[in-house]
């Protein structure tokens, strides 16, 4: 059982506009950490596509966004692409726990 | 440009120690707020963070794995070190240790990982 709670999968058609939700508690979003995300394709290492909740990286289309409010946050993708078919990983930090937690991940699949 | 490599033994038998080493360029782990992280993947599964260590030998521990984890660093040799005591199956994972931003709470570069199994 992870500490953010991400849905197991969502999809979407090319050209349209999903988002993957994470859910904390008051000892990590809550308490007023940062959510970070990350893209990972099968058979290769997660890479950082967003962070400070709404910050993208340099090269990161800006089809992505990010957004966190009080226990919760979201990503969203808009324009799909057959590219952007891969693990996505919701990641913070919880006082309570003293650890730096992800979420179970969420499959997207580019219909 | 930072990069990051893990190495280590690719098979271990249950109850035995894996000792893992990550080898980094483009930092040093001896500048203000570096900070370099192991975390792990079962096959299929999330991620999940094991451990850090910081520029100042700070060192944090997940909760659940505390007892049979240890960080250490080699700043001479840009090395950090995880090992991990009484490895069973469940520990089978790929392994993958990530620089940390500026005392921050993301990592902005990761290794390739390494698949480590435990079995007989």
């Amino acid at each position: 059982q992870s500490v953010l709670t991400q849905p197991p999968s969502v999809s979407g058609a090319p050209g349209q506009r999903v988002t993957i939700s994470c859910t904390g508690s008051s000892s990590n979003l809550g308490a007023g950490y940062d959510v970070h995300w990350y893209q990972q394709v099968p058979g290769t290492a997660p890479k950082l596509i967003m962070f400070l909740n709404d910050e993208r990286p340099s090269g990161v289309p800006d089809r992505f966004s990010g957004s966190k409010s009080g226990t919760s946050a979201s990503l969203a993708i808009s324009g799909l692409q057959g590219e952007d078919e891969a693990d996505y990983y919701c990641q913070s930090y919880d006082t309570s726990l003293s650890a730096w937690v992800f979420g179970g991940g969420t499959k997207l699949t580019v219909l | 440009q930072i990069t990051l490599k893990e190495s280590g033994p690719t098979l271990v038998t249950p109850t035995q120690t894996l000792t893992l080493t990550c080898t980094f360029s483009g930092f040093s782990l001896s500048t203000d707020g570096a900070g370099v992280g192991w975390i792990r993947q079962p096959p299929g599964k999330a991620l999940e963070w094991l451990a850090l260590i910081y520029w100042d030998d700070d060192k944090r521990y997940s909760p659940s794995l505390r007892s049979r984890l240890t960080i250490t660093k080699d700043t001479s040799k840009n090395q950090v070190v995880l090992t991990m005591t009484n490895m069973g199956p469940l520990d089978t994972a790929t392994y993958y240790c990530a620089h940390l931003y500026s005392s921050s709470s993301r990592f902005d570069y990761w290794g390739q990982g390494t698949l480590v199994t435990v079995s007989s």
